[in-house]
């Protein structure tokens, strides 16, 4: 069964830092580039960051370089997304998906990042 | 950036009839290689998203036929032919053509009048 687990949310202070994962299980993890996208409370999707399937190429939403760092470990099929210097804004439902081919094909249940003093 | 822009962006319709979400993209969505990534997404209340669409129009597995995706360049629609209860949520497009970034519409939810 094709899934993608996300954990490592909570509620942090601004200024403070999280890392969410997100484990994979069903398909060829090592073969795949991934996604993490967020939803703030009541908003729609917004794309944050992308690795390629062996991490040498990273890409990054404005809103976030600088500040967030996505990365891998295909030995764990797992995927992270470091995330420092959090502000209110970062308040989100954050997703991990899918990326390769024409991407978005599969998503997690989210994990939930609440920022607030 | 690509601009993504979703018209409604609320849609009541009767059970039983068409629905029809337009997207509009700020430049054409054809690659070089003349592919075209659009995709369209269903997220029910309270669910992740789901893609229900890609390359504009070809449907996912297990996604009923009675959604269907058209449109070239900059113009596409998502067109739902007999709206059901289950249909109920916010449907989003999405552009992979011009990235990062890759762009979602604002989104259109649609409820049943």
């Amino acid at each position: 069964q094709v899934r993608l687990v996300e954990s490592g949310g909570g509620v942090v202070q601004p200024g403070r830092s999280l890392r969410l994962s997100c484990v994979a299980s069903g398909f060829m993890f090592s073969s795949c580039g991934m996604h993490w996208v967020r939803q703030a409370p009541g908003k729609g999707l917004e794309w944050v960051a992308f690795i390629q399937y062996d991490g040498k190429n990273k890409y990054y939403a404005d809103s976030v370089k600088g500040r967030f760092t996505i990365s891998r470990d295909n030995s764990k099929n797992t995927l992270y997304l470091q995330t420092n210097s959090l502000r209110p804004e970062d308040t989100a439902l954050y997703y991990c998906t899918k990326g390769s081919g024409y991407g978005f094909d599969i998503w997690g249940q989210g994990t939930m990042v609440t920022i607030s003093s | 950036d690509v601009m993504m822009t979703q018209s409604p962006l609320s849609l009541p319709v009767t059970l039983g009839q068409q629905a029809t979400i337009s997207c509009r993209s700020s430049q054409s969505l054809v690659r070089s290689d003349g592919d075209t990534y659009l995709n369209w997404f269903q997220q029910r209340p309270g669910q992740s998203p789901r893609r229900l669409i890609y390359n504009v129009s070809r449907r996912d597995s297990g996604v009923p036929d009675r959604f269907s995706g058209s449109g070239s360049g900059t113009d596409f629609t998502l067109k739902i032919s007999r709206v059901e209860a289950e249909d109920v949520g916010v449907y989003y497009c999405m552009q992979g053509t011009h990235w990062p970034p890759w762009t979602f519409g604002q989104g259109t939810k649609v409820e049943i009048k």
